[in-house]
């Protein structure tokens, strides 16, 4: 139980390109999911929580512009980069929880962005 | 501030020699805390969750255990497939649902 996919699980764009991302639960329904980035040889840092049918929460520094953020549905919310530029480039990591404050965070396989 | 501070960096072990990474953590108030494994190029597995001091838990060769100051995660006998990033994250009681993140210790195991 408690798995989260993502699509594609690796991309490569021109630069000034936009990209969507999706990240599904596939056997619950995640009233909360949570988009992160990860960089070579360092840890999560979170970029915004979003809640079934409301507008996303963005971390301090975190442009909302750039990166869209949609949760239509309880198993569906999609991360989209917009004019995408080469220090875009990273790894990016969703989790689904069913939205409790002591709910365990279930992380999707991540998605490969390279910006050229 | 919240503060998530994992040790150490990084771990080399002979196989079936046992050690423990240890998680310090600094919050207002700990909601839970809980363990991640990553290997390279994916996104982090869930391990364990614990919520209050005395807590234990176990699976397969880990057992994490949980102090008001810090968590270990002990690890028995390990195999060269126990090789992964180990990622202790905290949700402050001040945070919402969202995770504090340690930089994560790099667990290699030799046969």
């Amino acid at each position: 139980g408690a798995v989260v996919s993502q699509h594609p699980s690796w991309v490569i764009c021109k630069s000034g390109t936009s990209v969507k991302i999706e990240c599904r639960s596939l056997d619950f329904q995640a009233t909360t999911m949570f988009w992160y980035r990860q960089f070579p040889k360092q840890s999560l840092m979170l970029m915004a929580t979003s809640n079934e049918g409301s507008k996303a929460t963005y971390e301090q520094g975190v442009e909302k512009d750039k990166f869209l953020i949609n949760h239509a549905s309880l198993t569906l919310s999609t991360l989209t980069v917009t004019s995408a530029h080469p220090e875009d480039s990273s790894f990016y990591i969703c989790s689904a929880s069913l939205g409790g404050l002591t709910d365990t965070q279930y992380f999707g396989p991540g998605t490969r962005l390279t910006v050229l | 501030e919240d503060q998530v501070t994992q040790s150490p960096e990084a771990l080399r072990l002979q196989e079936g020699e046992s050690s423990s990474l240890n998680c310090s953590y600094t919050v207002s108030g700990l909601r839970g805390l809980f363990w991640y494994r990553q290997d390279p190029g994916k996104g982090p597995e869930f391990l364990f969750t614990l919520y209050s001091a005395g807590e234990e838990k176990e699976k397969e060769r880990l057992k994490a255990t949980l102090t008001k100051k810090e968590s270990f995660l002990h690890i028995t006998a390990p195999k060269p497939e126990d090789s992964a990033t180990y990622l202790c994250a905290v949700n402050p009681e001040t945070s919402g649902s969202r995770l504090t993140f340690g930089e994560g210790t790099q667990l290699t195991v030799n046969p």
